[in-house]
């Protein structure tokens, strides 16, 4: 079946200090790749999305570029903000309409001052 | 813009008690998805509907039921409540097509005591 396997956090970093969230998945055909994210207290909400191979989904400052040769979908930050403290989720579908999400363990960012 | 509604956003249950929670989907989206985040824990997909058709079941407990009304909301019914079903609950809504993002909802917070 599908599976999301995620970088183990709590991943603590100073503001401006560059990130890296490492997710790698396990999926027949080809799947849609997601980051999604999580405020104290919040539901949550869609960071970038990548539907093929070698798309890469940006946002706020976020990246991530669908590998399918290393099964990877890598977040990445060049300079991280207190306001990015969050957990992040790496997510993935089947990749066609109306299909439910496959999550990671999720990683729990603490930016610092 | 119009958002995915939860009620209620926190339930206090008694062990044995029933819950009902309820999902009112964007407009226009025909497609609502139930998970399941326990404490520290990634979402794990419950249900799913599709014009008001189940189309997908993942780790639901028999004691646990769901419909989606000619509206398109949608209610999560839980019986014979146990400790371990406290957890955050997400609805999620989508609109049918290919590669559809799915848009969260802010959760129920169930503590069963």
């Amino acid at each position: 079946g599908n599976s999301v396997t995620q970088m183990e956090g709590p991943v603590t970093l100073s503001e401006e200090a560059f990130l890296t969230i490492n997710c790698t998945y396990t999926a027949t055909g080809y799947p849609s790749l997601f980051w999604y994210v999580q405020y104290p207290g919040e539901g949550l909400q869609l960071l970038l999305k990548a539907t093929k191979a070698d798309d890469k989904g940006s946002n706020k400052g976020f990246e991530a570029t669908y590998r399918k040769e290393t099964t990877s979908f890598h977040l990445e930050k060049g300079s991280v903000q207190v306001s990015d403290s969050a957990v992040y989720f790496c997510a993935l579908s089947r990749g066609f309409g109306n299909e439910k999400l496959t999550f990671g363990t999720g990683t729990r960012l603490t930016i610092i001052p | 813009a119009a958002g995915v509604i939860q009620s209620p956003r926190h339930l206090i249950k008694e062990k044995r008690e029933t819950a009902t929670l309820k999902c009112y989907p964007i407009p226009r989206h025909d497609t609502v998805y139930w998970y399941q985040q326990g404490p520290g824990q990634d979402p794990q997909f419950l249900i799913s509907f599709y014009e008001k058709m189940q189309s997908d079941k993942g780790s639901i407990p028999d004691r646990f039921s769901a419909q989606q009304f000619s509206d398109y909301h949608s209610e999560l019914n839980m019986s014979s409540l146990e400790l371990g079903d406290s957890a955050l609950y997400f609805c999620a809504s989508s609109r049918g097509g290919v590669n559809t993002e799915a848009f969260f909802g802010q959760g129920t917070r169930l503590t069963v005591v």
